[in-house]
Formats: structure tokens, C-alpha cells, sequence
């Protein structure tokens, strides 16, 4: 049983450059999560799906998009990647319980470097 | 709107002494609060929640955590802290029409021998 996978594991990245995280769920969860972390300042809601072709952003989403065209594939890309954009991704998924989201399952996390 | 607070971004204890991690909360319903642990170079993990009943919740681990809505806390103790517990520690909170996790920033916990 995977779970939650995530990849790439690490990348660096120059000023200006574009690339996709990928993110792949085998435990059939409706919903799925982006989130960034940094230093100090715990996780920030970049965008979520409730379920395949529902996508809604988060609280940081600019400077990134996603989609999600089956239950499985979360992809979070990056176009004109900058600086701030340095962080720790992580992908989560849950179940929908009836007053809101379940235990979150996550990734091991990328980890992302902007030169 | 809603909003987590944990007080303390480091906390050090001795091994065998009593663990508490603040947080408290802010919600306009309410609310579901749950505790993660971030272990070094890994993803969180939950270690208890709480969504309605029994406001005393038990995690893994030996935490355990009091959700109080007169003081708008869930702090997680645990009575004897053993090096393993040293991690990064996340209050979240969710509530019904939710459809995500809001996280606080993190409490570091160290545990000295």
C-alpha cells in the first residue's frame, strides 16, 4: 500500500523556469491538498480538490496551478518559478467525513530550490 | 474564518518530565482540531483528533490532548517524555462546511537526556 507519493524528491530549479510536482494517492480518497511549508511558519493551504475536475485555491495560490483529471493525480505546477517560490511541498488526501475533511494522508514531501 | 495560535516555537524538556504543547484555536463553527507530528525529513502524521463527544482524546504515542471550548485550547500533554518524541508538532483545525485543514506554525520539541 503506497499511500501518498510525491515526485520529485528534490529539485533545483533557475529563475524563470517551469516544472510539475507530481502527486499520486492509491487509498481512493475524494479529497486532495497542496500545501508549502517554510521555516517558522507551518503549512499554507496552496491549492485543493474535493474530487476529479473540482479544483479550488487555497490560501497562497498565486504563482502556481493545478488540475485534477482523475480521483488518483494531484499535479501542482509551477510556471516562472521564483525565489520565494523555495519551500517544502507536500501532497495530503482525506476522506470527506460528514463535518469536514478526515485524517490527512501525506507525502514524504520535495523539496524545491529557486536560484 | 478560522485560525490556529501555538504558543512557543521551541519547547525543551528532560526525558521524564511532562510534555505540554499549546494551541489554541479560533472558529466561527465548530470546531474539529487535530495534533501532527513531523518526525526529521518526513511528511506529518496524525497523532489524535477530535471532532465531537468526549472532549478527553487519546492519541497514539501517549498523548493526549483536552479540547476546552470556555478557552478555545486543545493543548497536547503527554506525562513523561522519552527521546523519541522529539519532532515538530502542528495544531490544525477544520469544522463543518470545511473543506480543509487550517495549520499553526509548529512547535519544535526537544528532549534532553
Amino acid at each position: 500500500n503506497a499511500g501518498v507519493t510525491q515526485t520529485p524528491k528534490f529539485r533545483i530549479l533557475k529563475i524563470g523556469q517551469s516544472m510539475t510536482l507530481q502527486c499520486a494517492q492509491d487509498m481512493n480518497h475524494n479529497y486532495m491538498y497542496w500545501y508549502r511549508q517554510d521555516p517558522g511558519m507551518g503549512l499554507k493551504l496552496i491549492y485543493y480538490s474535493v474530487g476529479a475536475g473540482i479544483t479550488d485555491k487555497g490560501e497562497v495560490p498565486n504563482g502556481y496551478n493545478v488540475s485534477r483529471s482523475t480521483t488518483e493525480d494531484f499535479p501542482l505546477r509551477l510556471e516562472l518559478a521564483a525565489p520565494s517560490q523555495t519551500s517544502v511541498y507536500f501532497c495530503a488526501s482525506t476522506i470527506a467525513l460528514a463535518g469536514g475533511p478526515g485524517e490527512l494522508f501525506f507525502g514524504e514531501g520535495s523539496r524545491l530550490t529557486v536560484l | 474564518a478560522q485560525s490556529v495560535t501555538q504558543l512557543g516555537s521551541h519547547v525543551s524538556v528532560s526525558e521524564g518530565a511532562l510534555v505540554l504543547l499549546r494551541c489554541n484555536y479560533s472558529s466561527s463553527v465548530p470546531p474539529y482540531l487535530f495534533w501532527y507530528v513531523q518526525y526529521p525529513n518526513q511528511g506529518l502524521q496524525l497523532l489524535l483528533k477530535y471532532t465531537t463527544g468526549a472532549t478527553l482524546v487519546k492519541g497514539i504515542n501517549g498523548f493526549e490532548a483536552e479540547f476546552k471550548k470556555s478557552e478555545t485550547s486543545f493543548h497536547l500533554t503527554k506525562p513523561s517524555a522519552h527521546m523519541s518524541d522529539a519532532a515538530e508538532y502542528f495544531c490544525a483545525v477544520s469544522g463543518p462546511g470545511r473543506r480543509a485543514l487550517t495549520f499553526g506554525s509548529g512547535t519544535r520539541l526537544q528532549v534532553q537526556p
